[in-house]
Protein backbone atom coordinates (compact mmCIF):
# COMPACT_ATOMS: atom_id res chain seq x y z
CA UNK A 1 0.00 0.00 0.00
CA UNK A 2 1.19 3.25 -0.85
CA UNK A 3 1.41 5.99 1.99
CA UNK A 4 3.35 8.79 3.17
CA UNK A 5 4.59 9.04 6.74
CA UNK A 6 6.14 12.03 8.78
CA UNK A 7 7.47 12.81 11.92
CA UNK A 8 6.97 14.42 14.44
CA UNK A 9 3.66 14.96 14.34
CA UNK A 10 4.13 18.38 15.99
CA UNK A 11 7.03 20.41 16.68
CA UNK A 12 7.86 23.58 18.75
CA UNK A 13 10.89 25.50 18.77
CA UNK A 14 12.68 28.45 19.71
CA UNK A 15 12.88 31.58 17.06
CA UNK A 16 16.28 31.54 15.24
CA UNK A 17 16.70 27.88 16.12
CA UNK A 18 16.67 25.28 12.65
CA UNK A 19 14.78 22.49 12.49
CA UNK A 20 14.42 19.12 10.68
CA UNK A 21 11.40 17.51 9.29
CA UNK A 22 11.23 14.12 8.02
CA UNK A 23 9.17 11.99 5.45
CA UNK A 24 9.47 8.34 4.33
CA UNK A 25 7.33 7.22 1.82
CA UNK A 26 6.59 3.42 0.41
CA UNK A 27 5.09 5.46 -3.28
CA UNK A 28 6.20 3.29 -5.98
CA UNK A 29 7.10 3.80 -8.87
CA UNK A 30 8.21 7.00 -7.74
CA UNK A 31 8.09 10.18 -9.81
CA UNK A 32 8.59 13.13 -7.58
CA UNK A 33 8.22 14.48 -4.14
CA UNK A 34 7.22 18.11 -3.28
CA UNK A 35 7.31 19.87 0.59
CA UNK A 36 4.29 21.97 0.89
CA UNK A 37 3.66 24.50 3.68
CA UNK A 38 0.05 25.15 4.82
CA UNK A 39 -0.77 27.66 6.99
CA UNK A 40 -3.70 27.70 9.50
CA UNK A 41 -7.01 27.98 7.89
CA UNK A 42 -4.93 28.38 4.17
CA UNK A 43 -4.41 26.03 1.49
CA UNK A 44 -1.09 24.13 1.14
CA UNK A 45 1.62 26.53 -1.33
CA UNK A 46 4.60 24.53 -2.28
CA UNK A 47 8.00 24.75 -1.30
CA UNK A 48 10.00 22.56 -3.44
CA UNK A 49 9.85 19.80 -5.51
CA UNK A 50 12.46 17.15 -6.51
CA UNK A 51 12.66 13.86 -8.72
CA UNK A 52 13.99 11.01 -8.49
CA UNK A 53 18.11 12.36 -9.97
CA UNK A 54 17.42 15.14 -7.18
CA UNK A 55 18.84 15.02 -3.78
CA UNK A 56 18.68 18.45 -2.91
CA UNK A 57 17.09 21.14 -3.22
CA UNK A 58 16.63 24.70 -1.71
CA UNK A 59 14.08 27.62 -1.22
CA UNK A 60 15.26 30.79 1.01
CA UNK A 61 15.77 29.20 4.44
CA UNK A 62 13.51 25.80 3.25
CA UNK A 63 16.25 22.62 2.35
CA UNK A 64 15.07 19.32 1.21
CA UNK A 65 16.66 16.17 0.91
CA UNK A 66 15.99 13.07 -0.78
CA UNK A 67 17.19 9.42 -0.82
CA UNK A 68 15.63 7.36 -3.29
CA UNK A 69 16.94 4.58 -2.35
CA UNK A 70 15.81 4.82 1.07
CA UNK A 71 12.97 6.15 0.33
CA UNK A 72 13.37 9.13 2.73
CA UNK A 73 12.98 13.19 2.83
CA UNK A 74 14.00 15.46 5.21
CA UNK A 75 13.11 19.25 5.56
CA UNK A 76 15.73 21.56 7.29
CA UNK A 77 14.66 24.76 7.91
CA UNK A 78 17.29 27.53 9.31
CA UNK A 79 16.92 30.04 11.27
CA UNK A 80 13.21 29.87 11.96
CA UNK A 81 10.99 32.67 12.14
CA UNK A 82 7.17 33.06 14.16
CA UNK A 83 5.76 33.20 10.32
CA UNK A 84 7.21 29.10 10.10
CA UNK A 85 4.68 28.41 12.14
CA UNK A 86 2.41 25.93 9.99
CA UNK A 87 2.00 22.46 9.02
CA UNK A 88 4.52 21.08 6.18
CA UNK A 89 2.86 18.63 4.14
CA UNK A 90 5.24 16.06 2.71
CA UNK A 91 3.47 14.57 -0.66
CA UNK A 92 4.67 12.15 -2.74
CA UNK A 93 3.61 11.54 -6.82
CA UNK A 94 3.55 8.12 -8.58
CA UNK A 95 4.14 7.07 -12.15
CA UNK A 96 1.49 4.84 -12.20
CA UNK A 97 -1.08 6.67 -13.97
CA UNK A 98 -1.65 9.88 -16.22
CA UNK A 99 -3.28 11.95 -13.66
CA UNK A 100 -0.01 11.29 -11.56
CA UNK A 101 -1.66 10.22 -8.24
CA UNK A 102 -0.58 12.14 -5.04
CA UNK A 103 -0.26 10.65 -1.58
CA UNK A 104 -0.22 13.56 0.95
CA UNK A 105 0.99 12.79 4.80
CA UNK A 106 -0.48 14.00 7.93
CA UNK A 107 1.99 16.96 7.91
CA UNK A 108 4.37 18.03 10.83
CA UNK A 109 2.50 20.94 13.25
CA UNK A 110 5.42 23.47 13.37
CA UNK A 111 5.15 26.02 16.11
CA UNK A 112 7.92 28.63 16.58
CA UNK A 113 7.66 30.05 19.94
CA UNK A 114 9.54 34.25 20.22
CA UNK B 1 0.52 33.88 -4.20
CA UNK B 2 -1.48 31.63 -6.37
CA UNK B 3 -4.65 32.97 -8.40
CA UNK B 4 -7.03 30.32 -7.08
CA UNK B 5 -10.50 31.45 -5.12
CA UNK B 6 -12.78 29.91 -3.47
CA UNK B 7 -16.08 30.92 -1.74
CA UNK B 8 -17.68 31.09 0.55
CA UNK B 9 -14.23 30.87 2.94
CA UNK B 10 -16.75 29.53 5.63
CA UNK B 11 -20.25 27.94 5.85
CA UNK B 12 -22.61 26.65 8.39
CA UNK B 13 -25.81 25.35 7.30
CA UNK B 14 -28.40 22.91 8.76
CA UNK B 15 -28.43 19.37 7.90
CA UNK B 16 -30.89 18.71 4.30
CA UNK B 17 -29.52 22.18 2.53
CA UNK B 18 -28.75 21.93 -0.78
CA UNK B 19 -25.12 23.77 -1.01
CA UNK B 20 -22.16 24.98 -3.42
CA UNK B 21 -18.63 25.73 -3.16
CA UNK B 22 -17.12 27.45 -5.68
CA UNK B 23 -13.52 27.71 -7.01
CA UNK B 24 -12.22 29.98 -9.93
CA UNK B 25 -8.86 30.00 -11.01
CA UNK B 26 -7.27 32.89 -13.74
CA UNK B 27 -4.06 30.71 -14.32
CA UNK B 28 -5.51 28.78 -17.74
CA UNK B 29 -4.93 25.39 -15.93
CA UNK B 30 -6.93 22.45 -17.48
CA UNK B 31 -6.46 20.15 -14.36
CA UNK B 32 -8.77 20.53 -11.36
CA UNK B 33 -8.99 19.06 -8.20
CA UNK B 34 -11.21 19.71 -5.07
CA UNK B 35 -9.76 17.87 -1.75
CA UNK B 36 -11.76 17.15 1.99
CA UNK B 37 -9.07 17.80 4.70
CA UNK B 38 -9.96 17.01 8.31
CA UNK B 39 -8.52 18.66 11.47
CA UNK B 40 -4.53 16.99 11.58
CA UNK B 41 -5.54 14.43 8.75
CA UNK B 42 -4.15 13.82 4.78
CA UNK B 43 -6.14 15.43 2.34
CA UNK B 44 -8.24 13.46 0.41
CA UNK B 45 -9.00 13.60 -3.60
CA UNK B 46 -12.75 14.24 -4.25
CA UNK B 47 -12.71 15.15 -7.52
CA UNK B 48 -10.89 15.87 -10.27
CA UNK B 49 -11.19 17.30 -13.82
CA UNK B 50 -8.59 17.57 -16.95
CA UNK B 51 -10.36 19.78 -19.15
CA UNK B 52 -13.96 21.17 -20.09
CA UNK B 53 -16.66 18.65 -19.39
CA UNK B 54 -14.23 16.02 -18.15
CA UNK B 55 -14.82 15.39 -14.50
CA UNK B 56 -13.88 12.04 -12.75
CA UNK B 57 -14.37 10.44 -9.00
CA UNK B 58 -11.13 10.64 -6.78
CA UNK B 59 -9.81 8.29 -4.32
CA UNK B 60 -12.78 9.08 -1.22
CA UNK B 61 -16.03 8.16 -1.81
CA UNK B 62 -17.86 11.80 -1.56
CA UNK B 63 -21.61 12.02 -2.07
CA UNK B 64 -20.83 15.45 -3.82
CA UNK B 65 -20.84 16.17 -7.54
CA UNK B 66 -18.88 18.72 -9.51
CA UNK B 67 -18.93 20.33 -13.19
CA UNK B 68 -16.79 21.74 -15.54
CA UNK B 69 -18.40 24.24 -18.00
CA UNK B 70 -15.49 26.88 -18.18
CA UNK B 71 -11.99 26.14 -17.82
CA UNK B 72 -11.97 28.50 -15.09
CA UNK B 73 -14.65 27.17 -13.10
CA UNK B 74 -15.04 23.92 -11.30
CA UNK B 75 -18.12 24.22 -8.18
CA UNK B 76 -18.63 21.22 -5.87
CA UNK B 77 -22.33 20.85 -4.54
CA UNK B 78 -23.94 18.99 -2.15
CA UNK B 79 -27.53 17.89 -2.71
CA UNK B 80 -28.76 17.26 0.48
CA UNK B 81 -25.68 18.37 3.34
CA UNK B 82 -25.26 16.28 6.52
CA UNK B 83 -23.10 16.52 9.50
CA UNK B 84 -20.93 13.88 8.45
CA UNK B 85 -19.74 16.52 5.52
CA UNK B 86 -18.57 18.82 8.13
CA UNK B 87 -14.80 19.27 6.69
CA UNK B 88 -12.34 21.65 4.79
CA UNK B 89 -13.03 21.57 1.22
CA UNK B 90 -9.74 22.62 -0.52
CA UNK B 91 -9.88 23.34 -4.80
CA UNK B 92 -6.70 22.74 -6.87
CA UNK B 93 -5.62 23.57 -10.38
CA UNK B 94 -2.19 22.54 -12.47
CA UNK B 95 -1.32 22.52 -15.89
CA UNK B 96 -1.47 19.64 -17.85
CA UNK B 97 1.99 18.35 -18.06
CA UNK B 98 4.15 15.27 -18.10
CA UNK B 99 1.89 12.58 -15.36
CA UNK B 100 3.12 14.03 -11.98
CA UNK B 101 5.59 16.74 -12.64
CA UNK B 102 2.94 19.36 -12.28
CA UNK B 103 2.75 21.65 -8.96
CA UNK B 104 -0.98 21.99 -7.64
CA UNK B 105 -1.94 24.90 -6.88
CA UNK B 106 -4.34 25.59 -3.56
CA UNK B 107 -6.91 27.78 -2.94
CA UNK B 108 -7.67 29.06 0.54
CA UNK B 109 -10.13 26.10 1.40
CA UNK B 110 -14.14 26.44 2.33
CA UNK B 111 -14.68 25.53 6.06
CA UNK B 112 -18.00 23.80 5.83
CA UNK B 113 -20.15 23.06 9.55
CA UNK B 114 -23.37 20.98 8.62
CA UNK B 115 -25.52 21.21 11.88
Amino acid sequence: KNQVEQSPQSLIILEGKNCTLQCNYTVSPFSNLRWYKQDTGRGPVSLTIMTFSENTKSNGRYTATLDADTKQSSLHITASQLSDSASYICVVSDRGSTLGRLYFGRGTQLTVWP
Amino acid sequence: EADIYQTPRYLVIGTGKKITLECSQTMGHDKMYWYQQDPGMELHLIHYSYGVNSTEKGDLSSESTVSRIRTEHFPLTLESARPSHTSQYLCASSELRDRGTDTQYFGPGTRLTVL
